[in-house]
């Protein structure tokens, strides 16, 4: 059984450009969550998807960030016109429901010079 | 808002001298404390769920224990590959994980 798969493992973009950010759960995972770690912090939550809906994007930018989980195909994390303040490890994580444990990807590292 | 402090940040052990983690946490309706580990690079990597007071999970060289203000991660006799980032995570009510800081432990030969 694969683990979480992120891709790609490393992004660069110049301020400006959008970011594309993917994530495959593990299977039989229909809840996913996004986190970002900037350096020397801890994990911050972002938004929490299941099957094509939002449960909770709380921790998500207003603007310039969207997420989504369609049916088909993997989790996009979606960043438009990036900053540098956007650099960071983006981590995806998915559980079988919403009260066990969560595996993590071995995340995107995105840097925007 | 969930809450989650660790303590100490760093923490600097000869191998084979035990020692202990906290993790203190302010949480709206405990659902579970979570305990990952994150080597450099990597994502965090899954090591114990505990649900309510009183109990206690082992791992090998890692025990985790957990009472309603915090939980402890005890490391015994631990080894230089035990080093890694520690991190407390804590599911309340809202079903999104609130992680601490970490704490850096690093095990000399």
């Amino acid at each position: 059984n694969a683990g979480v798969m992120q891709n790609p493992r490393h992004l660069v973009r110049r301020r400006g450009q959008e970011a594309r950010l993917r994530c495959s759960p593990m299977k039989g995972h229909s809840h996913v969550y996004w986190y970002r770690q900037l350096p020397e912090e801890g994990l911050k939550f972002m938004v929490y998807l299941q099957k094509e809906n939002i449960i909770d994007e709380s921790g998500m930018p207003k603007e310039r960030f969207s997420a989504e989980f369609p049916k088909e195909g993997p989790s996009i994390l979606r960043i438009q016109q990036v900053v540098r303040g956007d650099s960071a490890a983006y981590f995806c994580a998915s559980s079988p429901d919403s009260r066990t444990e969560a595996f993590f990807g071995q995340g995107t590292r995105l840097t925007v010079v | 808002e969930d809450q989650v402090t660790q303590s100490p940040e760093a923490l600097r052990l000869q191998e084979g001298e035990s020692s202990s983690l906290n993790c203190s946490y302010t949480v709206s309706g405990l659902r579970g404390l979570f305990w990952y580990r994150q080597d450099p690079g990597k994502g965090p990597e899954f090591l114990f769920t505990l649900y309510s007071a009183g109990e206690e999970k082992e791992k090998e060289r890692l025990k985790a224990t957990l009472t309603k203000k915090e939980s402890f991660l005890h490391i015994t006799a631990p080894k230089p590959e035990d080093s890694a980032t520690y991190l407390c995570a804590v599911q309340g009510s809202d079903y999104k994980l609130s992680f601490g800081a970490g704490t850096t432990v690093t095990v000399r030969a």
